[in-house]
């Protein structure tokens, strides 16, 4: 059982580049998330998808994509990549059974992104 | 959304207790309260949740006084691999309404 796997791992690009992050999760939750984390800054939601087909802002948006392909795949797209944007990116997933006590954040391994 | 404080850093030794209290004064009756552990270059994960009292597993333990204005994580007896950060969240379902702040950076030390 993988959980969470995001590719790549590491990608460096050059200011204006694009480029695509992959995301899935085999524990056939509903949401899942986009994060960057910054030195001193914690976590910060880029995007969410509460469930297949839908997608909403989180904190961070400005210059990133999302689409949620399926109920497995959540990709985050950088359509012209900026320093800006070097950042620690991690893909995450939950699901919302009964309540608040049943839901927990399943994080991937993360991708570490530099833009020169 | 009720706002967490917790210290910034912590350092202990091998083998002792550690306590990381967070407070969240205004948490509201429907929140709960989280506990997330990230090690150096991986994504963080979950290590305990409750609602009041204390709540138990095999990570660690997690107390909630009466008025939940305040909790405390409890790592008995920390080893070098417990060094990590960790976070406290104070919700009530949908993590699209949570904000992670900066954690509890934890240095155990030999």
């Amino acid at each position: 059982n993988a959980g969470v796997t995001q590719t790549p791992k590491f990608q460096v690009l050059k200011t204006g580049q694009s480029m695509t992050l992959q995301c899935a999760q085999d524990m056939n939750h509903n949401s899942m998330y986009w994060y960057r984390q910054d030195p001193g800054m914690g976590l910060r939601l880029i995007y969410y998808s509460a469930s297949e087909g839908t997608t909403d802002k989180g904190e961070v948006p400005n210059g990133y994509n999302v689409s949620r392909l399926n109920k497995r795949e959540f990709s985050l797209r950088l359509e012209s990549a900026a320093p800006s944007q070097t950042s620690v990116y991690f893909c995450a997933s939950s699901e919302f059974l009964r309540g608040p006590e049943d839901e927990k954040l399943f994080f991937g391994s993360g991708t570490q992104l530099s833009v020169l | 959304l009720a706002k967490t404080t917790q210290p910034i850093s912590m350092d202990s030794y091998e083998g002792q207790e550690v306590n990381i209290t967070c407070s969240h004064n205004n948490i509201a009756t429907n929140d709960y309260i989280t506990w997330y552990q990230q090690f150096p270059s991986q994504g963080p994960r979950f290590i305990i949740q409750g609602y009041k009292t204390k709540v138990t597993n095999e990570v660690a333990s997690l107390f909630i006084p009466a008025d939940r204005k305040s909790s405390t994580l409890s790592l008995p007896r920390v080893s070098l691999s417990d060094t990590a950060v960790y976070y406290c969240l104070v919700w009530s379902g949908g993590y699209q309404k949570v904000t992670f702040g900066t954690g509890t950076k934890l240095q155990v030390i030999p």
